[in-house]
């Protein structure tokens, strides 16, 4: 099946950086979302970027299906960023609303 | 415009037993799908319904089993627990048929096997 991996695993940031998580696949994808789960365990919409750029606020993300990696930027980082990123994806042939998680990476913003 | 909702939230079960868990879509969207959540596998795939239909299925015994009524709502049971089903079983929508489109999740129900 196809693979995904995101970069780093755990990431610990002062207030105010900004750092950028990676996420690789091995196939080509119909569908590529971004999401933050908070410490109660729902998975929040960050972005749905099957390719190309998006910003909404401190965030951003860029997919290049080509290449099959996905970016998401995260500008003057705050504390309520902490928590977990995960990126997943859904297959070309056979997708049907099946999304495959990467490992997710740990964020935690310290003051 | 109200999220997806999953109930019960929390609930605590015994090996042998069975449970039940319910989620409703956001008003409009027909496509439910289920996911485990375990520290040790992450987020894995249990099945996908779209119009009463299930159209995938990840590769889960057979004792999960889910099914979608004619109003969208979508329940899952899992039969015989074991220790290992602990989990957060999340459930999400979506808008469209094709597979293509956003998925939006609940806040999850968390079970505990004991």
């Amino acid at each position: 099946g196809i693979q995904v991996e995101q970069s780093p695993p755990d990431l610990i940031l002062q207030e105010g950086a900004n750092s950028t998580l990676r996420c690789n696949f091995s196939d080509s994808v119909n569908n590529l979302q971004w999401f933050h789960q908070n410490p109660w365990g729902q998975l929040i919409n960050l972005f749905y970027i099957p390719s190309g750029t998006k910003q909404n606020g401190r965030l951003s993300a860029t997919t290049v299906a080509t290449e099959r990696y996905s970016l998401l930027y995260i500008s003057s980082s705050q504390t309520t960023d902490s928590g977990v990123y995960f990126c997943a994806v859904e297959l070309r042939e056979g997708g049907g609303n099946k999304l495959t998680f990467g490992t997710g990476t740990q964020l935690k913003v310290e003051l | 415009k109200a999220g997806v909702t999953q109930t019960p939230r929390y609930l605590i079960k015994t090996r042998g037993q069975q449970v039940t868990l319910s989620c409703s879509p956001i008003s409009g969207h027909r496509s439910v799908s289920w996911y485990q959540q375990t520290p040790g596998q992450g987020l894995q795939f249990l099945f996908e319904y779209f119009s009463e239909t299930q159209r995938n299925k990840g590769n889960f015994p057979g004792r999960f089993s889910g099914r979608q009524f004619s109003n969208s709502r979508s329940e899952m049971n899992v039969s015989t627990l074991e220790l290992g089903d602990s989990a957060l079983y999340l459930c999400a929508s979506s808008l469209t048929a094709s597979g293509t489109g956003e998925l939006f999740f609940g806040e999850g129900s968390r079970l505990t096997v004991l």
